[in-house]
């Protein structure tokens, strides 16, 4: 079974409106980390945010924020106030467990703003 | 250093050469990630290390790819005998002691074999 699934595998949203990017994920580990990474065409993968299993909070960084859903297993991506520069590949990932873990990605959702 | 240095960032190589990809992590970072992605999807991991422990290499697709930190800093991902499946970015992530946030991913080397 996937640990990370994104159903979208392409989003098209007008600049300064927001979108939402969706992740549900799949661990029976009570600790887990949940993260967003940005990946443009140039293929650094940039860190966005990050969620963590045991925070009351909905985690935000500027124009990012995280849905984070935990009975639904549900961690989604919003971005608020869309930018051209925002056009990239979007990836959702889990660690399992504490400490330094490998990361686990989904596949991927294609994110392009339109002017 | 600054951030985490991989080289080359581009190789070509002939079907059946062995190649070598060189990660440089963040000064002090205990952990070290190497991942294959493939056009157009996610990154898939392959192994992982410890310092110079290499914890967890079950994603190594197979015999011919081998990995090493003797040092517990630099990482070489060796990759014999080529193939054309191998064809990918070859990422590398290197994270500090608690990981808190902290995957911070080099810029990837392309690898293509012809």
């Amino acid at each position: 079974a996937q640990k990370i699934t994104q159903t979208q595998p392409g989003m098209f949203v007008q600049e300064k409106e927001a979108v939402t990017l969706d992740c549900t994920y799949d661990t029976s580990d009570p600790s887990y980390g949940l993260f967003w990474y940005k990946q443009p065409s140039s293929g650094e993968m940039i860190f966005l945010i990050y969620q963590g299993s045991y925070d009351q909070q909905n985690a935000t960084e500027g124009r990012y924020s995280l849905n984070f859903q935990k009975a639904r297993k549900s961690a989604n991506l919003v971005i608020s106030a869309s930018q051209l520069g925002d056009s990239a590949m979007y990836f959702c990932a889990m660690r399992e467990g504490i400490g330094n873990t490998p990361l686990v990605f989904g596949k991927g959702t294609r994110l392009s703003v339109i002017a | 250093g600054a951030g985490v240095s991989q080289s080359p960032r581009y190789k070509v190589a002939k079907r059946g050469q062995d190649v070598a990809l060189r990660c440089d992590p963040i000064s002090g970072h205990v952990s070290l990630f190497w991942y294959q992605q493939a056009l157009g999807q996610g990154p898939e991991f392959l192994t992982y290390f410890q310092n110079e422990a290499q914890l967890d290499k079950s994603g190594l697709p197979s015999d011919r790819f081998f990995a090493e930190r003797p040092e517990g800093s630099v990482s070489t991902l060796k990759i014999q005998r080529t193939q054309q499946e191998d064809s990918a970015v070859y990422l590398c992530a290197s994270s500090g002691d608690r990981g808190l946030h902290g995957y911070t991913f080099g810029s990837g080397t392309r690898l293509t074999v012809v």
